[in-house]
């Protein structure tokens, strides 16, 4: 069963330019979390989005990160004109179903750097 | 969701248990003890998780207080591998009606635990 898979591992990109995130959950899963890590910092939480619906995005920034988790496909990450402050990984996390207790399990992350 | 504390750092010999503590003073009744591992930049791994019960799986065991306002992860035989940051955090088990926002994991500092050769 494989587990969370995030593509690409490691992404550079220059200033202005876009970086996009795509995550495949578990196999039966079909909710995502997106979770930001900046170096020497914390796990901070950004998006959670069911299949076609984002439900929660309090966690996100307001100008440039969208995310989207379309019927078909994986759930993308997308980070327009970006800027040094961006650096850092970038972790998808899926469960089951929506419930509250739910256990999350994350993918190896996206390491965003911006030159 | 209710705050947990942890010691920044701990030690411990290979070979040896590892017992993690952390206090979680205003957990409710309602809240679940989860225990996730970071090792080195990795993605969060899930270890462990417990209401008020105690439990064990093939990695590690949850003991949770009668009070339930601490609980100690235990790894009943670290090795260099278990060397990582591990994060005990509190879960609302509740789903409520149109609620369906809070569902993220809140990561504090976490504890880091050395394992020694």
């Amino acid at each position: 069963n494989a587990g969370v898979m995030q593509n690409p591992r490691h992404l550079v990109r220059r200033r202005g330019q876009e970086a996009r995130l795509r995550c495949s959950p578990m196999k039966g899963h079909s909710h995502v979390y997106w979770y930001r890590q900046l170096p020497e910092e914390g796990l901070k939480f950004m998006v959670y989005l069911q299949k076609e619906n984002i439900i929660d995005e309090s966690g996100m920034p307001k100008e440039r990160f969208s995310a989207e988790f379309p019927k078909e496909g994986p759930s993308i990450l997308r980070i327009q004109q970006v800027v040094r402050g961006d650096s850092a990984a970038y972790f998808c996390a899926s469960s089951p179903t929506g419930q509250a207790g739910d256990t999350q399990y994350f993918g190896p992350g996206t390491r965003l750097t911006v030159l | 969701d209710a705050k947990t504390t942890q010691p920044p750092s701990m030690d411990c010999a290979e070979g040896r248990a590892a017992n993690l503590p952390c206090n979680h003073s205003t957990i409710s009744g309602n809240e679940y003890v989860y225990w996730y591992r970071q090792i080195h930049s990795q993605g969060p791994q899930y270890i462990i998780h417990g209401l008020k019960n105690n439990e064990t799986n093939e990695m590690a065991s949850l003991i949770i207080t009668e009070d339930r306002k601490s609980s100690t992860l235990i790894l009943p035989h670290a090795t260099l591998r278990d060397t990582a940051v591990y994060y005990c955090i509190v879960r609302d088990r509740i789903s409520y009606y149109m609620d369906t926002g809070r569902r993220a994991l809140t990561f504090g500092s976490g504890t880091r635990l050395q394992v020694q050769p």
